[in-house]
């Protein structure tokens, strides 16, 4: 499989504070996906992103598959946003590779 | 659309016992299912894909003996952990794929405790 990896692997923020986690793959792409793992354990699709910029809300992904990396950006930071960051991504096939993860606290 | 349900969502067994895992794909058909494992504070490692009708592939280090996918419906996919130890204790969790769909869905995941 691929190699993905996250930096950086802990980020803590003050409410409010923006924040940009990167995810850098070690082969080309088919597909790219950003996940937020809550405290349960559930995977919450954030973006499908195998290229370009996508927005949805204070959260926006922009994946340069040439450069191999994705950039996920965090905009007025909410302690709702804590929890674990996972990119995933797939040469093809649907066979997704996961990154190392960032854990993000936000602190009020 | 694209639900996928896991069941159990925890289950706890003894040393020796075997555990059966259900991954089910609710309202699209899931040509390809795929299993992974968590340990806590690490990152999810993909364990096998799993096509429906024919015989799951296995990554690479995963004991294909120990961990048995079954694929007999467009549906439902299983992960039977047999002669369960404590260290197979772990976080585990299906996606599925369906033709057309994207991006990939995740079950909810089973938290499986072996003492």
């Amino acid at each position: 499989g691929i190699q993905v990896e996250q930096s950086p692997p802990d980020l803590i923020l003050q409410e409010g504070a923006n924040s940009t986690l990167r995810c850098n793959f070690s082969d080309s792409v088919n597909n790219l996906q950003w996940f937020h793992q809550n405290p349960w354990g559930q995977l919450i699709n954030l973006f499908y992103i195998p290229s370009g910029t996508k927005q949805n809300g204070r959260l926006s992904a922009t994946t340069v598959a040439t450069e191999r990396y994705s950039l996920l950006y965090i905009s007025s930071s909410q302690t709702t946003d804590s929890g674990v960051y996972f990119c995933a991504a797939d040469r093809g096939g649907n066979q997704f590779y996961f990154g190392t993860g960032t854990s993000l606290t936000v602190i009020p | 659309g694209a639900v996928v349900s896991q069941h159990p969502s925890w289950v706890i067994c003894k040393s020796g016992t075997s555990v059966k895992i259900e991954c089910r794909s609710l309202d699209f058909q899931a040509t390809t299912m795929f299993w992974y494992r968590q340990f806590p504070k690490q990152s999810l490692m993909l364990m096998a894909t799993s096509n429906e009708g024919s015989k799951a592939t296995y990554e690479q280090g995963v004991e294909k003996d120990k961990f048995l996918i079954n694929h007999a419906s467009l549906t439902l996919s299983t992960l039977t952990v047999t002669s369960a130890h404590p260290e197979d204790s772990s976080f585990y969790i299906c996606s599925a794929y369906g033709q057309g769909l994207s991006p990939l869905h995740f079950g909810n995941g089973t938290r499986l405790t072996v003492t």
